[in-house]
């Protein structure tokens, strides 16, 4: 069965320290890779994708993924945050053969000042 | 462009009453779907659309149906509401295969 797993809950970081939020998924074929950023009490907004090419995928607010089909992960990082960036991010994944979204169960990210 | 739109965004419900959740998208996706958000689960999808006239269930169908009559709108139905159901639900719409999803802003429903 297809799976996210985002093996941390809660990340606490210093504001212009970098961070790495971590997503592993589960699946025998091919998969597109998303991650979302929710803002307290607000819906999720698409961060960047993963459809097929080049590995490194850069997507909005400085935020980047690497694609590594060999660990079959999917880890997001950020160079420097910013205290705005704190918010709780999601991984998801979709088989190239199906039409359902996977979530994992989120990163809540906090920013310290 | 509204995008998509969920109403209500609040709703308290008595056990037994049954509602339904209304949304509406304007950017003429195929794809829909609903999901309920709950602490430490993530999201979960409740039932999907693939395009008018076509749903299927996904991770947790039980207690929930729905329809897709027209392209833009995708209703979410409680039969027979729980406190389990107690949840904050989403709505989602996508172009297709290769997009990400567009959520709606949520809908907090609590069942007393």
């Amino acid at each position: 069965a297809q799976s996210v797993t985002q093996l941390d809950s809660q990340v606490p970081v210093f504001e212009e320290a970098p961070v790495e939020l971590r997503c592993n998924y589960s699946s025998s074929v091919s998969v597109y890779l998303f991650w979302y950023v929710q803002y307290p009490n607000q819906g999720l907004q698409l961060l960047l994708k993963y459809l097929s090419g080049s590995t490194l995928v850069k997507g909005i607010n400085g935020f980047e993924a690497e694609f590594n089909k060999s660990q079959t992960s999917f880890h997001l990082r950020k160079p420097s945050v910013h205290i705005s960036d704190t918010a709780e991010y999601f991984c998801a994944a979709r088989l190239n053969t199906g039409n359902q979204f996977y979530f994992g169960t989120g990163t809540s990210l906090t920013v310290i000042p | 462009n509204a995008g998509v739109t969920q109403t209500p965004k609040f709703q308290v419900l008595k056990t037994g009453q049954s509602m339904t959740l209304q949304c509406a998208q304007d950017m003429n996706h195929e794809y829909m779907s609903w999901y309920r958000q709950d602490p430490g689960m993530g999201l979960r999808l409740i039932h999907y659309s693939v395009g008018a006239g076509i749903t299927d269930q996904g991770e947790v169908p039980n207690g929930y149906n729905v329809s897709r009559s027209t392209t833009e709108d995708f209703p979410l139905r409680l039969l027979s509401a729980a406190p389990s159901q107690t949840s904050v639900y989403f709505c989602a719409s996508a172009l297709g295969v290769y997009y990400g999803y567009t959520f709606g802003s949520g809908t907090r429903l609590t069942v007393v």
